[in-house]
């Protein structure tokens, strides 16, 4: 079955206690990014990935790090979280971003900061 | 201003209805996608559309290009509809394509 999958799913944690949030995707996608949901907010990107080793801000990107060493996987790093990151996070994954393919979606990770 | 507007920002309903989901937008764009998030939270696709028309079912989106303005509409709604539409626009903003996402509608159907 096509998906994306993050883990974990739900994450209650202190401030400054570095995280990591995984994503991995089985459908061989060159582009992957991270958004962030916020009530009034809407989504908002985290950061992007074009394909294996080459990355980019997005619109919020202070406070996390992402890296993509292999195609499947793009984890989302918070080296030192803040209760401002507290929010819905999704990891979405398409073919190319030049072109307006599909974007899959993996469930969400619910993180709570203290 | 934003720069993808929906309207309305929500909606309430009786079982069976007619509903409609407006969408404009202010940038360039090569695609448009209508997604739907249920109260669980996760995110799924229901259209990506760059003219014209398509149809899943119970669910038609329609964009205009020259209006820059698309609608999704749901026919014979049920309270299983109950769920928040994004739309969300591919454009190319900075040199790089990227989504921009409305607020979001959200949709309550009522037995």
């Amino acid at each position: 079955e096509a998906q994306v999958t993050q883990n974990p799913r739900y994450l209650i944690t202190v401030t400054g206690k570095k995280l990591t949030v995984t994503c991995s995707q089985n459908m061989n996608h060159e582009y992957m990014s991270w958004y962030r949901q916020d009530p009034g907010l809407g989504l908002r990107q985290i950061y992007y990935s074009m394909n294996v080793e080459v990355t980019d801000k997005g619109d919020v990107p202070e406070g996390y790090k992402v890296s993509r060493k292999e195609k499947r996987n793009f984890p989302l790093i918070l080296e030192s979280p803040s209760p401002n990151q507290t929010s819905l996070y999704f990891c979405a994954s398409s073919r190319p971003a030049n072109s307006p393919y599909e974007q899959y979606f993996g469930p969400g990770t619910r993180l709570t900061v203290t | 201003k934003n720069e993808v507007e929906q309207s309305p920002q929500n909606l309430t309903a009786q079982e069976g209805e007619f509903i409609t989901i407006n969408c404009s937008y202010s940038v360039g764009i090569s695609a448009l996608h209508w997604l739907q998030q249920h109260p669980g939270g996760g995110i799924v696709s229901l259209f990506m559309l760059s003219s014209g028309k398509k149809k899943h079912g119970r669910l038609i989106a329609t964009i205009n290009i020259q209006e820059k303005h698309s609608s999704l509409h749901i026919t014979a709604s049920h309270p299983r509809d109950s769920a928040v539409y994004i739309c969300a626009v591919r454009s190319l903003i900075q040199g790089a394509q990227k989504l921009v996402f409305g607020q979001g509608t959200r949709l309550t159907i009522n037995p």
